[in-house]
């Protein structure tokens, strides 16, 4: 099937930096991708969905200026945290879809923010 | 709104036993559903899916059911193994977008 990645795996930041988190698909093509937020035995939460080329749309509740993304390619979106704060922590993941409906996710970035 | 819920956080079944996941819907409109498979740490894999024109789909050791009257789809994992241990999500789709459940973790009994 699809392959989807994400990099870094892990990353612990101190409060008030920023975090970019790269999410790619890596054998085919994604105009869109989406991203979700994952809080400790939570579920997944649509955070935004990503546009190649145009801008991001983002759920009710979610900061834009906060939360960065940029879908600068067909096979690369990025998620940068803007200024973080340890309520920010929390596990973010990915997803691009492939052969119609069908979505396939990356493994996931644990953020901890200091 | 969507929403899509699950009746049990934690589902304990015997290794062996069959298990079955149930998950609820709110949005009539929904046309095709998910459920998911997550392990800790990792993202989530796809099980099955289901349209809204079926009321059954089986796959290897899995199967889904849809029942559209009450706003209802269950998964059953026959001869459960060690390796299902895991959190399952259902979920659904709304615009184009994934919307997830609360998810159930599947607890092995040995």
């Amino acid at each position: 099937g699809a392959v989807v990645s994400q990099h870094p795996s892990r990353v612990i930041c101190k409060s008030g930096t920023s975090v970019k988190i790269e999410c790619r698909s890596l054998d085919f093509q994604a105009t869109t991708m989406f991203w979700y937020r994952q809080f400790p035995k939570k579920s997944l939460m649509l955070m935004a969905t990503s546009n190649e080329g145009s801008k991001a749309t983002y759920e009710q509740g979610v900061e834009k200026d906060k939360f960065l993304i940029n879908h600068a390619s067909l096979t690369l979106s990025t998620l940068t945290v803007t200024s973080a704060h340890p309520e920010d922590s929390s596990f973010y993941i990915c997803s691009a879809p492939a052969e119609g409906t069908l979505q396939y996710f990356g493994p996931g970035t644990r953020l901890l923010v200091l | 709104g969507e929403s899509v819920g699950l009746h049990l956080p934690t589902l304990s079944v015997q290794e062996g036993d069959n298990s079955i996941i149930n998950c609820a819907y709110s949005n009539s409109a929904s046309d095709y559903f998910i459920w998911y498979k997550q392990e800790s740490g990792k993202g989530p894999q796809f099980i099955i899916d289901i349209r809204s024109n079926m009321d059954k789909r089986q796959g290897q050791r899995v199967t889904v059911l849809l029942n559209k009257t009450v706003k209802h789809l269950s998964l059953q994992i026959a001869a459960t193994q060690p390796g299902d241990s895991a959190v399952y999500f259902c979920a659904a789709t709304r615009g184009g977008k994934i919307i997830f459940g609360k998810g159930t973790r599947l607890h092995i009994l040995p």
